[in-house]
């Protein structure tokens, strides 16, 4: 069964605290992407990948991390430095840069008290 | 940079009826619009895309039109059905030239909501 998966679905942390949010994909896509949405907005980017072990920052990367160590695998680390973390975070994956379409994972959303 | 307006933000209609959204982006240079539909909770999915050398792409009830010289695209709905409630969000991407990664810009989105 192909497809991208996040995990866990819901993620409570306290403030102050880092979080990693887990994104796999095994469709052999070269890209993936990481987006953050907020209430009654569209996605914003937040990281991307085009290879292994290179990436590069989107709109809102402050506060944020990832790494891409493997290619089926792009975890984002919510840091404490990211001022409002409380979010839906979704991750996307598209065969490679220049090749269009994305396909979205299921989300994970983050409450931070 | 590149900026995507999407409207109206919620739409109303009658099962059966049509419903239009309609998105107008900055870049000229932009070649590729998707429009993707999420459904509450889940991960946004692509329902129809449009490539900047076709004004129009039908698929069953769906179709999205192209005015490169103005610069907007709208995603059209047929025969609507309960089912078709959702949030729909229309994107533009530019892959032309160097630095092209396939990042996407996304309007704001459309709540749409089918009456029985």
């Amino acid at each position: 069964d192909g497809g991208i998966t996040q995990s866990p679905k819901y993620l409570f942390r306290k403030e102050g605290q880092n979080v990693t949010l887990s994104c796999e994909q095994n469709l052999n896509h070269d890209a993936m992407y990481w987006y953050r949405q907020d209430p009654g907005q569209g996605l914003r980017l937040i990281y991307y990948s085009q290879i292994v072990n290179d990436f590069q920052k989107g709109d809102i990367a402050e506060g944020y991390s990832v790494s891409r160590e493997k290619k089926e695998s792009f975890p984002l680390t919510v840091t404490s430095a990211q001022k409002n973390p409380t979010a839906f975070y979704l991750c996307a994956s598209s065969l490679r840069d220049g090749s269009y379409e994305q396909y979205f994972g299921p989300g994970t959303r983050l409450t931070v008290t | 940079g590149e900026n995507v307006e999407q409207h109206p933000s919620t739409l109303s209609v009658q099962e059966g009826d049509s419903a239009v959204i309609k998105c107008t982006y900055s870049d000229s240079a932009s070649n590729y619009f998707p429009w993707y539909k999420q459904e509450l909770g889940k991960g946004p999915q692509l329902i129809i895309d449009i490539r900047s050398n076709v004004g129009e792409k039908k698929d069953q009830r769906i179709a999205v039109t192209l005015n490169k010289t103005a610069k907007h695209f709208s995603l059209h709905i047929t025969e609507t059905q309960p089912e078709d409630s959702a949030v729909y969000f229309c994107a533009a991407s530019n892959s032309g030239g160097s630095g092209n990664t396939g990042k996407l810009i996304f309007g704001q989105g459309t709540t749409l909501q089918v009456k029985p």
